[in-house]
């Protein structure tokens, strides 16, 4: 079974670029989150969907940060435009559904620099 | 809000015992959580348990859990340098429908 696959693994770009980081979640899983990781924050929840809706975005940190998921097996995180303290691992996790017992898969995440 | 605490280190000798320490604010979470993550990975579940529970044990760890103390522990018998890694406690938020997470704790298993 395919796990969480996201792409690209790093991405290193100059400020001001625009960013897409792409996340295909686990066949079958109705949940999709997207995570950010930095030393200083550790593990930040920025927004998560469920069946293809957002259902809470209140950790996404500016405006300059936009995520869609047009279908089930897709989604994105775009960044524009970019700031070097955007720099951190962004990790996306899906899961089956919540209310019950059902952990997060987790991607092995983009590494993302900003210049 | 909702808040996991964590030490952020830990170091053991290979073969001595771990235990990591997390407190946790939600008391109406239904289930308590461990994630690990080896470099350059993703978090990967590792165990958890249910919040009527007070102890869970899979082969090697060992989860305590105090629901009066709001805190949970995992502890690694026979501690191995293959075991280092961050590991991550988790609740669920009160809507039920995402995982709080705490900063990780840093295990080092020196040999």
């Amino acid at each position: 079974d395919a796990g969480v696959i996201q792409s690209p693994r790093h991405e290193v770009t100059e400020m001001g670029q625009e960013v897409t980081l792409r996340c295909k979640p686990i066949s079958g899983h109705d949940y999709l989150f997207w995570y950010r990781q930095t030393m200083m924050r550790g593990l930040e929840l920025l927004i998560y969907f469920n069946n293809n809706v957002p259902i809470d975005d209140s950790g996404m940190p500016e405006d300059r940060f936009s995520a869609k998921m047009p279908n089930a097996s897709f989604s994105t995180l775009k960044i524009q435009p970019s700031e070097p303290r955007d720099s951190a691992v962004y990790f996306c996790a899906s899961s089956l559904r919540q209310g019950l017992h059902q952990p997060q898969h987790f991607g092995d995440g983009t590494r993302l620099s900003i210049l | 809000g909702e808040d996991v605490e964590q030490s952020l280190f830990l170091s053991v000798r290979e073969g001595d015992s771990s235990v990591i320490n997390c407190t946790y604010t939600d008391s109406s979470s239904t289930y308590l959580y461990w994630y690990k993550q080896e470099p350059g990975a993703g978090l990967q579940l590792l165990t958890y348990i249910f919040s009527n529970m007070d102890m869970k044990q899979d082969q090697r760890l060992t989860v305590l859990l105090n629901k009066k103390d709001k805190h949970l522990s995992l502890r690694i018998a026979d501690t191995q340098t293959g075991d280092s890694a961050i590991y991550f406690c988790a609740e669920s938020n009160q809507a039920g429908t995402a995982l709080i997470f705490g900063k990780g704790t840093t295990l080092s298993v020196s040999s």
